[in-house]
């Protein structure tokens, strides 16, 4: 059974900084990873979705990464800003079915 | 603008009633999904529906029912069997967008129980 973890769940950084959200699976055989932000109380909203062919994908500051082999995606947010705070998830995408990761919260401080 | 609708944003119950929350799409998708968001978890998934008049449950589909009559639509209801109900509700759909399968959700639907 595919198990999407994420780590940190809460992070904190100053405006203006680079970070990396991280977020791993167990079981390799995917057809696509996607990021998705929610902010409180939302839906959530797609960032990028990484098919299992692909090794990047990169929309304005953000980039995400998969290394099925690994079993691990990361999503780098470049100079980061206040109004990037909100939770991060990633989700793993099956045969009809998605799993989620239960999500980094970022606070980004100005 | 096509996107996902659920109704209510908020909805109160008392014990031993069943409600029903609203999920309408205009996208013309033909997968539809319900999940459960709890405080510090992530999504889990209720129901789903790959096509009209059909649907399978999920991972946590005990105390909750849904229908797919339209293509359209995909109503959930919590039912009295459903012992802690009190959550967030979000309902999404499937579709291409840029060629990739992509998973759109509505604004969520925050179920309180009295």
């Amino acid at each position: 059974k595919q198990e999407v973890t994420q780590i940190p769940a809460a992070l904190s950084v100053p405006e203006g900084e680079n970070l990396v959200l991280n977020c791993s699976f167990t079981d390799s055989a995917i057809y696509n990873l996607q990021w998705f932000r929610q902010d409180p109380g939302k839906g959530l909203t797609s960032l990028l979705l990484i098919q299992s062919s692909q090794r990047e994908q990169t929309s304005g500051r953000l980039n995400a990464s998969l290394d099925k082999s690994s079993g691990r995606s990361t999503l780098y947010i470049a100079a980061s800003q206040p109004g990037d705070s909100a939770t991060y998830l990633c989700a793993t995408s099956g045969t009809y079915k998605y799993i989620f990761g239960t999500g980094t919260r970022l606070k980004v401080l100005a | 603008d096509g996107g996902i609708t659920q109704s209510p944003k908020y909805l109160f119950r008392k014990e031993g009633q069943n409600v029903t929350l609203s999920c309408e799409q205009n996208l013309n998708h033909d997968a539809m999904y319900w999940y459960r968001q709890d405080p510090g978890q992530g999504l889990r998934l209720i129901y789903y529906s790959q096509i009209v008049n059909d649907f399978q449950k999920g991972d946590i589909a005990e105390g909750y029912s849904v229908s797919r009559e339209k293509k359209e639509s995909f109503p959930l209801t919590v039912t009295s069997a459903q012992k802690n109900p009190t959550a967030f509700y979000l309902c999404a759909s499937n579709g291409l967008a840029g060629g990739q399968d992509t998973q759109y959700f509505g604004p969520g639907t925050r179920l309180t129980v009295l």
